[in-house]
């Protein structure tokens, strides 16, 4: 069974702070998506990397694969109350192209 | 465009009990999921379509639980009976084709809790 850890589990920081929130596996993944899920909602995508090393940027958001495609990382410049959420990642394997296996989540809060 | 939508939001049951959640995928969506998300943990897929046929059900708890998916469009999963690890939020989740790289839309969850 694949695993993807999910760190830290918890986050409450101060508008304009930065955080990273990092998300590690021992299996390859052939893709790997960032979701954010608000209370009573779905997860949202936020972006989806491909290619080890890739870094994909989305406003204040930057999203790393690592070299390995093992792991990922989410930054946030920044941060402010509307980060707020559960922040996801989730993996593809390439034996098993469309099932997502999600990580363990982190809860961010962002206080004024 | 509609969003995936799903019924109920909310539910309340007796172990033992029986219960069902319908979800409505985004029109033109090959791909239908279903997720288990406890409290506090990322969610857990219990079984995936591809329009009315399964692609995967290696974590379904095929004992309890059950799924169709008639005429490949709406999509109901099933409880009978139900225990008190299944309180949890029921996700549904929709695709174009079916991809691990495509963006899958999640519908707002049924909110289980067992007694």
């Amino acid at each position: 069974t694949q695993l993807l850890e999910q760190s830290p589990q918890f986050l409450s920081i101060q508008e304009g702070e930065n955080l990273t929130v990092y998300c590690n596996s021992s299996s390859v993944f052939s893709s790997l998506q960032w979701y954010r899920q608000e209370p009573g909602e779905g997860p949202v995508l936020l972006v989806t990397v491909v290619t080890g090393g890739e870094v994909k940027k989305l406003k204040r958001l930057t999203f790393q694969f690592g070299d390995a495609r093992k792991d990922s990382s989410l930054h946030i410049t920044a941060a402010q109350p509307g980060d707020t959420g559960l922040y996801l990642c989730a993996g593809a394997s390439a034996g098993t192209a469309s099932k997502l296996t999600f990580g363990t989540g982190t809860r961010l809060q962002v206080t004024l | 465009e509609a969003g995936v939508a799903q019924s109920p939001r909310y539910k309340i049951i007796e172990k033992r009990q029986s219960v069902a959640f319908w979800c409505n995928p985004i029109s033109g969506h090959a791909t239908l999921y279903w997720y288990q998300q406890i409290l506090g943990q990322g969610p857990k897929l219990l079984i995936q379509f591809q329009n009315n046929g399964v692609v995967d059900d290696s974590q379904l708890p095929k004992d309890r639980f059950s799924a169709e998916r008639l005429k490949g469009v709406d999509s109901t999963l099933k409880i009978q009976p139900a225990k008190l690890e299944d309180s949890a939020v029921y996700l549904c989740a929709s695709s174009l084709i079916g991809t691990g790289q495509e963006t899958q839309y999640f519908g707002p969850g049924t909110r289980l809790l067992v007694l």
